[in-house]
């Protein structure tokens, strides 16, 4: 079956360090999203990318950086910019078009201490 | 660009009580509109949607309707279970989405 992999579940990282966050879809989707979940809000979005080798700041895109350079793939890095990295983050993707919804994956809770 | 409005929660009911959360939606046009239910520690699923005004679209016994004389698309389910408890966010159809924080519901046995 198709669908998104967000791996690993669970992540611990030491604050300072820089952290890779893994989002892979098989899915032929053109389009795909990063969010953040804090607890009790909303999904913000970090970045999101149209099209392979093009991608786009979201509303808090500060302390991210992304790249596109296969259609499947989508990984988010937190660098140590982040003033407060830890939240769950939550990848998507979508077929570009009026009635699609939205793709997600099952999340990354990540830890940082 | 498309915006909802979603009741806050969180929302409190009891098993087998009727449920309504109210979404409605400001747009050029009339787009798709979409619920997505999210599950404690999971990412959000497509609950349901409807591509155009009085289209109902309906799952796991929940429906919601796209009034476009209201601009609304309330969800609604005649019997909620235990199993019904988690965050749900209704939204347009848009290439660049941020959700709101969408509705808590809590179901009791």
């Amino acid at each position: 079956d198709g669908g998104i992999t967000q791996s690993p579940k669970y992540l611990f990282r030491k604050e300072g360090q820089n952290v890779t966050l893994s989002c892979e879809q098989n899915l032929n989707h053109d389009a795909m999203y990063w969010y953040r979940q804090d607890p009790g809000q909303g999904l913000r979005l970090i970045y999101y990318s149209q099209i392979v080798n093009d991608f786009q700041k979201g509303d808090i895109a500060e302390g991210y950086s992304v790249s596109r350079e296969k259609k499947e793939s989508f990984p988010l890095t937190v660098t140590s910019a982040q003033k407060n990295p830890t939240a769950f983050y939550l990848c998507a993707s979508r077929v570009q078009g009026a009635n699609y919804g939205y793709t997600f994956g099952s999340g990354t809770r990540l830890t940082v201490v | 660009g498309n915006s909802v409005t979603q009741m806050e929660g969180p929302v409190t009911l009891s098993e087998e009580a009727f449920l309504t959360i109210n979404c409605t939606y400001t747009a050029t046009g009339y787009p798709s509109l979409f619920w997505y239910v999210q599950y404690p520690g999971e990412g959000l699923q497509l609950l349901l949607k409807a591509t155009k005004a009085d289209d109902k679209g309906s799952n796991k016994g929940f429906e919601a309707t796209y009034r476009k004389e209201t601009t609304s698309f309330h969800l609604e389910k005649g019997s909620v279970q235990v199993s019904d408890s988690a965050v749900y966010f209704c939204a347009p159809n848009d290439y660049k989405l941020s959700f709101g924080a969408g509705t808590t519901v809590t179901v009791r046995a």
